[in-house]
């Protein structure tokens, strides 16, 4: 299946600072990438929607100035969370389109905000 | 934001067992899919199911997307101990503002006791 990676894969930050995660396919070609949250034993919930070379489009409730994503190439996609807070503390994943729309995961980026 | 059902919640079994687990909408999804997630990890796609009442199988695996187009199941047949992890359906928005957007299951706990 496609390869979608993710980096870092773990981060630990003090509150306050800003974290950048990155999301790439590589081996394929991603005009559309997710970004998802997932608190311990829950489903995982959609943040926003990632748009290679226009504005992320961004579910309600989610900040989008807090969460700043950009879709900088169409195998590229970052999630900065800025002024994190220890409530942001969670595990990111992205996702990404490949053929026959079945979506591919990356590996998740844990994230833990002292 | 919208949930499909999926049961059981969790499962505790032993190895060689049979497993079966639903989801089921109360909106139509042109697209299937079934994941499974270790801990740490993004989900890995198992199976996609494109057509209403296809059955499609990978390996010990076995799922159906419903004829409503409302509902799936997975099987898995023949448990080993590494089928362990939480296992996830998702349907795929196909249009509009609902394009290319999972909507998940709660998922479903599987332990597997050797």
């Amino acid at each position: 299946g496609a390869v979608v990676s993710q980096h870092p894969s773990w981060v630990i930050c003090k509150s306050g600072t800003s974290v950048k995660i990155e999301c790439r396919s590589l081996d394929f070609q991603a005009t559309t990438m997710f970004w998802y949250r997932q608190f311990p034993k829950q489903s995982l919930m959609l943040m926003a929607t990632s748009n290679e070379g226009s504005k992320a489009t961004y579910e309600q409730g989610v900040e989008k100035d807090k969460f700043l994503i950009n879709h900088a190439s169409l195998t590229l996609s970052t999630l900065t969370v800025t002024s994190a807070h220890p409530e942001d503390s969670s595990f990111y994943i992205c996702s990404a389109f490949s053929d026959r729309f079945s979506q591919y995961f990356g590996p998740g980026t844990r994230l833990l905000v002292l | 934001g919208q949930q499909l059902n999926q049961s059981p919640q969790s499962m505790f079994i032993q190895e060689g067992e049979d497993v079966s687990m639903n989801c089921t909408s109360s909106s139509i999804f042109n697209t299937w899919l079934w994941y499974k997630q270790d801990p740490g990890e993004g989900p890995v796609l198992l199976i996609a199911l494109y057509k209403a009442g296809e059955l499609t199988s990978n390996g010990r695996l076995t799922a159906q997307f419903g004829i409503t187009r409302k509902d799936s199941f997975l099987n898995i047949s023949a448990s080993i101990p590494s089928d362990v992890g939480i296992y996830f359906c998702a349907g795929l928005g196909a249009g509009g503002t609902s394009y290319g957007k999972l909507t998940f299951g709660q998922g479903t706990i599987l332990t597997v006791h050797p």
